[in-house]
């Protein structure tokens, strides 16, 4: 199975702060890897597929780049409703795998 | 609107079995891939399984290999989840997830791009 390690795990920050979190595979994965937040209590959103395609709805300040093994997922001036946990995922294989999640705090 | 409505869930002892339902609607069921991944409360995301838009295949985690099957009613727009031999590790919230593809010149990418509300699973005696 492929691991997918995400650091930092936590992350204090404030609105308007430009924040970068990485996502490291323990293989090549090309560019087949998701970005999702999930807000207590509700359902993953998927913000970026493919490393760097930003999905529909989802606002301008989020970004991704990276391929081979090492992602980063970059919020570029935080906002009071980004405070969230973010999931990287891999695509490239089955089982799929997640990270283990970056808590964003205020 | 594109929805996802999970079911099915609840309180069960070890050892015993549960089928989820999952009912699709807003958007053309039949054409999509979908996946299963649940998340115990307080921890990360896990993948347990897909299902290919005509059922001719499926893929499991090992953790639930030859306990769970994912099925798919495309006339009804349903998904399913049918889990036997429940252990208190499968205590979790259990997500539908639709499943989405895109194609580069010379790759495709896949990403999960809607995801139900959840259905709560309890594995206790």
């Amino acid at each position: 199975d492929i691991q997918m390690t995400q650091s930092p795990s936590s992350l204090s920050a404030s609105v308007g702060d430009r924040v970068t979190i990485t996502c490291r595979a323990s293989q090549i994965i090309d560019i087949s890897l998701n970005w999702y937040q999930q807000k207590p209590g509700k359902a993953p959103k998927l913000l970026i597929y493919a490393a760097s395609s930003l999905q529909s709805g989802v606002p301008s300040r989020f970004s991704g780049s990276g391929s081979g093994t090492d992602f980063s997922l970059t919020i570029a001036s935080l906002q009071p409703e980004d405070f969230a946990t973010y999931y990287c995922q891999q695509s490239f294989n089955i089982p799929r795998t997640f990270g283990q999640g970056t808590k964003l705090e205020i | 609107e594109v929805q996802l409505v999970e079911s099915g869930g609840g309180l069960v002892q070890p050892g015993g079995s549960l089928r989820l339902s999952c009912a699709a609607s807003g958007f053309t069921f039949s054409r999509y891939w979908m996946h299963w991944v649940r998340q115990v409360p307080g921890k990360g995301l896990v993948w347990v399984s897909r299902i290919n838009n005509d059922e001719s295949r499926t893929n499991y985690a090992d953790s639930v290999k030859g306990r769970f099957t994912i099925s798919r009613d495309n006339a009804n727009n349903t998904l399913y989840l049918q889990m036997n031999s429940l252990r208190a590790e499968d205590t979790a919230v259990y997500y539908c997830v639709r499943g989405n593809y895109g194609s580069g010149t010379y790759y495709y990418y896949y990403y999960m791009d809607v995801w139900g509300k959840g259905t709560t699973v309890t594995v206790s005696s």
